[in-house]
């Protein structure tokens, strides 16, 4: 357990339609990372929050919102969904802004769009 | 943008036989860390390599950081069962951002 909690674990929708993923990050930990990983493929970067605030951005769609509460829990908002973004979302958190920490991953939630 | 290439895709071992993979980035980086993924599940953290020339040995796991801090590699001896799974690096760049590898997929062979 990487005391990462991850809800919802799968999310069933239609196209066009928005849905909310929710991430708490471990206990201490400030920055919390976005990542979508669809079917066999590797991990793109979506986007860093570091205490409430977006640190960096990667690859996110402008259908695609995030933010982080003065609590630390993040939400990553999806929006005018297609068929392409069904994928596993994961979360991580990390104690560090930048630098040398590691990455303590959620156990992902799983959307998929018909 | 700042890529770290990461070969091979998959790789194919019998039980028993060795794997390697590589990473390779366009830059210097800052550190690199390696993630394992194991079927159905999340990344893991394994290790992380700040040195340059670094080596770091975890049981039949050898981890290496070029002399030029620019790439990587794992290797694993005597594969087993249960080292099924993707092996993921990811260097920080200078901006201290993540650029993660593709990952290698290792399969062993029934």
């Amino acid at each position: 357990d990487s005391g990462v909690t991850q809800t919802p674990k799968h999310l069933i929708t239609a196209t066009g339609q928005r849905v909310t993923l929710r991430c708490s990050p471990r206990s201490g930990d400030l920055s919390v990372y976005w990542y979508q990983q669809s079917l066999d493929q590797g991990l793109q970067f979506l986007i860093q929050y570091y205490n409430g605030e977006e640190r960096a951005k990667g690859n996110i769609l402008e259908r695609f919102s995030a933010q982080q509460f003065p609590d630390l829990h993040s939400e990553l908002n999806l929006s005018s969904l297609e068929l392409g973004d069904s994928a596993l979302y994961f979360c991580a958190s990390s104690v560090f802004r930048e630098g040398t920490g590691e990455l303590f991953f959620g156990e992902g939630s799983r959307l998929t769009v018909l | 943008g700042q890529q770290v290439m990461q070969i091979p895709q998959y790789q194919h071992v019998q039980e028993g036989e060795d794997f390697t993979t590589y990473c390779n980035s366009s830059t210097t980086l800052s550190n690199i860390q390696w993630y394992k993924q194991r079927p159905g599940g999340h990344p893991v953290f394994l290790i992380q390599l700040v040195k340059s020339g670094e080596v770091k040995k975890q049981k039949r796991l050898t981890f290496q950081f070029g002399e030029a801090k620019k790439n990587s590699s794992l290797h694993i001896t005597a594969t087993q069962t249960t080292d099924v799974g993707t092996y993921f690096c990811a260097g920080r760049d200078s901006n201290y951002q993540l650029i993660w590898g593709a990952g290698t997929k290792l399969i062993i062979k029934p």
